[in-house]
């Protein structure tokens, strides 16, 4: 079955350092591959997406992913981290009738 | 061009009773999607609607129901309501039904006592 998984439920870094959100995916075939950002009280954002083509995808807001076929992984990477970012982030995989989300990933961009 | 959008915005609720949610998708699609956030959850997906046919389900039981309209707007029905129900109910549109991208509403918060 398609599933994704985030295995850190909180990352915290600071302003201008770099930041990571992991994912991982399970999948038979190929994957389309998604990351949202959720703010509170507020649906999710498109921030970005892998169908198939180069494995670094660039996304909104400075945002990009690694797709890494041999790790299964679908990091959500950016250069330099805003207070701003500060957010919910899912990534999600599109399976054959639906679409699966990862439990999220609550990240902290401090000042 | 407005998104999606959704109403209420929130909702509360007694177990036992009805509630319908509506939504209407960004401009240009006829696809929509609704999935069910519980607290501290990623989205669960509830059911598709394309063409004003139920087109996927997810693991949800059938107090749970939908309609689209030729509009393309979209109505969640959830029947006897459970204590279990309270969650942030999430409407997404895309282009069409085998689109990759799916927008996403703000959401109605459903609170059930």
């Amino acid at each position: 079955a398609q599933s994704v998984a985030q295995p850190e439920d909180q990352v915290n870094v600071a302003e201008g350092n770099p930041l990571t959100v992991k994912c991982t995916y399970s999948v038979s075939g190929n994957p389309y591959l998604f990351w949202y950002v959720q703010y509170p009280n507020r649906g999710l954002q498109f921030l970005l997406k892998y169908i198939t083509g180069d494995n670094l995808v660039k996304g909104s807001y400075g945002f990009e992913a690694e797709f890494n076929k041999s790790q299964t992984s679908f990091h959500l990477k950016k250069p330099s981290a805003l207070v701003s970012d500060s957010a919910l982030y899912f990534c999600a995989v599109r399976a054959i009738n639906d679409m699966r989300f990862g439990a999220g990933t609550r990240l902290t961009v401090k000042p | 061009d407005a998104g999606v959008t959704q109403s209420p915005t929130h909702l509360i609720k007694t177990r036992g009773q009805q509630v319908t949610l509506r939504c209407s998708p960004k401009s240009g699609h006829d696809t929509v999607s609704w999935y069910q956030q519980a607290l501290g959850q990623g989205p669960q997906f509830i059911f598709q609607y394309y063409e004003e046919e139920e087109r996927q389900r997810g693991n949800f039981p059938d107090r749970f129901s939908g309609h689209q309209f030729p509009n393309y707007s979209s109505e969640l029905n959830v029947n006897a309501l459970l204590l279990g129900d309270s969650a942030l109910y999430l409407c997404a549109s895309s282009p069409r039904w085998l689109a990759e991208t799916q927008y996403f509403g703000p959401g109605t918060r459903l609170l059930v006592l």
